[in-house]
């Protein structure tokens, strides 16, 4: 089935640096979803990306949708510390009939990030 | 205006007993999906509701159950406890289920002992 690679699989920052992780699949994606997970909360939705080339800002997050619709990347810039946490990229799962997959995200293994004062 | 609430948030229970977990969506929201996360596998989808219809189902044993209630509410139950059901078990709802932006609910950490 369809799987989404995220790397790096940890990092450890400084506060104030720019950091940046990737999501890339072996199959295209419509829509790009980034989340972030705190420990022992849900994931909460920062960026959803729906046009392949788009780039999307939200405060000190920016994400771009690939132009081969086979990859994503978010940046977080001036980190801080309440960056700390995992992040998620996501899509909506493949259907068999092509159609619309309910309630179905495929979800990347997930980026842990560490930010010292 | 309220998330989505899922109780209890925590739980311990024994091999061989059944649980049933409860979510309350986003007023609305119609759609209602279930994830389980695991170290080992990550979120994986579980099942989809709208309008008190399963619309999507994940590779989760028949142990595995859900239902959806005419306000939208959703419960999900595990029947014959296995240790490795332990995990966190989170909803998500959205208003029909294809805006894929779905907002998720804090969860709830099942412990099987």
């Amino acid at each position: 089935g369809q799987q989404l690679n995220q790397s790096p699989q940890s990092m450890f920052i400084q506060e104030g640096e720019d950091v940046s992780m990737n999501c890339t699949s072996s199959s295209i994606f419509n829509t790009w979803l980034w989340y972030k997970q705190d420990p022992g909360e849900g994931p909460v939705l920062l960026i959803a990306l729906y046009k392949a080339g788009e780039l999307t800002s939200n405060g000190r997050l920016t994400a771009q949708f690939g132009i081969t619709r086979k990859d994503s990347f978010l940046n977080i810039s001036a980190s801080i510390p309440s960056d700390v946490g995992i992040y998620f990229c996501a899509g909506p799962a493949e259907t068999n009939a092509g159609g619309t997959s309910y309630g179905k995200l495929t979800f990347g293994q997930g980026t842990i990030l560490t930010v010292h004062p | 205006k309220a998330g989505v609430t899922q109780t209890p948030r925590y739980l311990i229970k024994t091999r061989g007993q059944q649980v049933t977990l409860s979510c309350s969506p986003i007023s609305g929201h119609r759609s209602v999906s279930w994830y389980q996360q695991t170290p080992g596998q990550g979120l994986q989808f579980l099942f989809e509701y709208f309008s008190e219809t399963q619309r999507n189902k994940g590779n989760f044993p028949g142990r595995f159950s859900g239902r959806q209630f005419s306000n939208s509410r959703s419960e999900m139950n595990v029947s014959t406890l296995e240790l490795g059901d332990s995990a966190l078990y989170l909803c998500a709802s959205s208003v029909s289920g294809t805006e894929y932006g779905y907002t998720f609910g804090s969860g709830t950490r099942l412990t099987v002992v």
